[in-house]
């Protein structure tokens, strides 16, 4: 069952603009969100996390926002970067249990 | 500190042999969780272990198993390979998995193919 959905698997930007990547959960009772970053060959690297008590979580470039009534989270990538390029993907736990991944969206930074 | 290690990186195996993967967490994490990466599939949870128990499973057969030893470290055990069981196998640790929202760190992975 896909409790955690990323419905664009693939997103484009310009560098120094805006990357906007998506994420949907099923399940209300998550309580903690997770973006992962993954380049080929490796693992996923932790980027940024979310509590099911906040809407908003910054850490430098990235932003992820969670909009609980529309079971609806967000990262925002500001500015993108051709590092940046890489497989994203959502994550969602319930009591720090196993860890609800998204299928990954893949985005490309061009500069 | 050091990170997540995995070995080994790499490993081809033909179907119906057995295969165990070692995972060694980050130091002071006793909480160690294996997942499962396939592009159809994308990431799937298989079993995590807490203190040597394991704590946590996913929809596997009982052929993946694993087990936890004293210091943390972990092994994944698969038996009877199928073609199917070709993926990355990756290895995340963190504090206590429990009781505090936690942030699992992973390793690099074993990629396994099965010929």
């Amino acid at each position: 069952d896909q409790q955690v959905k990323q419905n664009s698997p693939s997103l484009s930007v310009q560098e120094g603009r805006i990357s906007i990547l998506n994420c949907d959960y099923t399940n209300s009772m998550f309580d903690y969100f997770l973006w992962y970053k993954k380049y080929p060959a490796e693992g996923p690297t932790f980027l940024i996390s979310i509590s099911s008590i906040k809407d908003k979580n910054e850490d430098g470039r990235f932003t992820v926002f969670l909009n609980k009534s529309a079971k609806h989270l967000s990262l925002h990538i500001v500015p993108s970067q051709p590092g940046d390029s890489a497989v994203y993907f959502c994550a969602a736990r319930i009591n720090n249990n196993d860890m609800r991944f998204g299928a990954g969206t893949r985005l490309t930074v061009k500069p | 500190k050091a990170g997540v290690t995995q070995t080994p990186r790499y490993l081809i195996k033909t179907r119906g042999q057995q295969v165990t993967l070692s995972c060694s967490p980050i130091s002071g994490h006793r909480s160690v969780s294996w997942y499962q990466q396939t592009p159809g599939q994308g990431l799937q949870f298989l079993f995590e272990y807490f203190s040597e128990t394991q704590r946590n499973k996913g929809n596997f057969p009982g052929r993946f198993s694993g087990r936890q030893f004293s210091n943390s470290r972990s092994e994944m055990n698969v038996s009877t390979l199928e073609l199917g069981d070709s993926a990355l196998y990756l290895c995340a640790s963190s504090l206590e998995g429990r009781g505090q929202q936690e942030t699992q760190y992973f390793g690099p992975g074993t990629r396994l193919l099965v010929l």
